[in-house]
């Protein structure tokens, strides 16, 4: 059975310019979080959506956004770049938004210059 | 936000020692989750702990819910090389849809 999968694997930005990373959960499940792990650090939550709608949010400024589609894949965009944006972004999926069964991605390793 | 302390912050044992790592707060949590994550991969979840003085194991992992319930433990018994990777723990409190993963602790195996 496929995980869940990230795109792209990695990428490089500059500052000021906008991104977007995707999400695809394991198949059945209906909550995506996303979370920012910065090098030597452990993840910190951004966002979780269930069924669409945005179920929780991180300490995050706004140019921090997200959705969820039908499908139940997700996208998280950052808009205005700056040098300390560079970091693993994690998704993670599961069943309903419980925090016991999520399974993560492989993350995007973003580097903003 | 919340921080979670881990210690130590790294590592270095010998194959088949047994290996100890603790998880402070100081906010309550009343779930507390122990995460591996190795390199150039996410998070795997090893163990889940839901009651105050709870003690699960995962075969040679053992965790505890501390009593205060702004601590946890983790016990790695006759390390073995694949247990190489960063350890983190996660807490979660009551009514919040958040998660708080602690600082980690990386641990290296000496074959």
């Amino acid at each position: 059975d496929a995980g869940v999968t990230q795109s792209p694997t990695h990428l490089i930005k500059t500052r000021g310019q906008q991104v977007t990373l995707r999400c695809s959960p394991i198949s059945g499940h209906k909550s995506v979080s996303w979370y920012q792990q910065v090098l030597g650090q452990g993840p910190q939550f951004i966002f979780q959506y269930y069924e669409k709608e945005e179920r929780g949010r991180g300490n995050f400024p706004d140019r921090f956004s997200a959705r969820q589609f039908p499908n139940y894949s997700s996208e998280l965009n950052v808009n205005a770049l700056l040098l300390g944006d560079s970091a693993l972004y994690l998704c993670a999926s599961s069943l309903r938004t419980s925090w016991e069964t999520q399974y993560f991605g492989p993350g995007t390793r973003l580097l903003v210059l | 936000g919340q921080q979670l302390n881990q210690s130590p912050q790294s590592m270095f044992i010998q194959e088949g020692e047994d290996v100890s790592m603790n998880c402070t707060s100081s906010s309550i949590f009343n779930t507390w989750l122990w995460y591996k994550q190795d390199p150039g991969e996410g998070p795997v979840l090893l163990i889940a702990l839901y009651k105050a003085g709870e003690l699960t194991s995962n075969g040679r992992l053992t965790a505890q819910f501390g009593i205060t319930r702004k601590d946890s433990f983790l016990n790695i018994s006759a390390s073995i090389p694949s247990d190489v990777g960063i350890y983190f723990c996660a807490g979660r409190q009551t009514g919040a849809n958040n998660l708080f993963f602690g600082t980690g602790t990386r641990l290296t195996v000496i074959p």
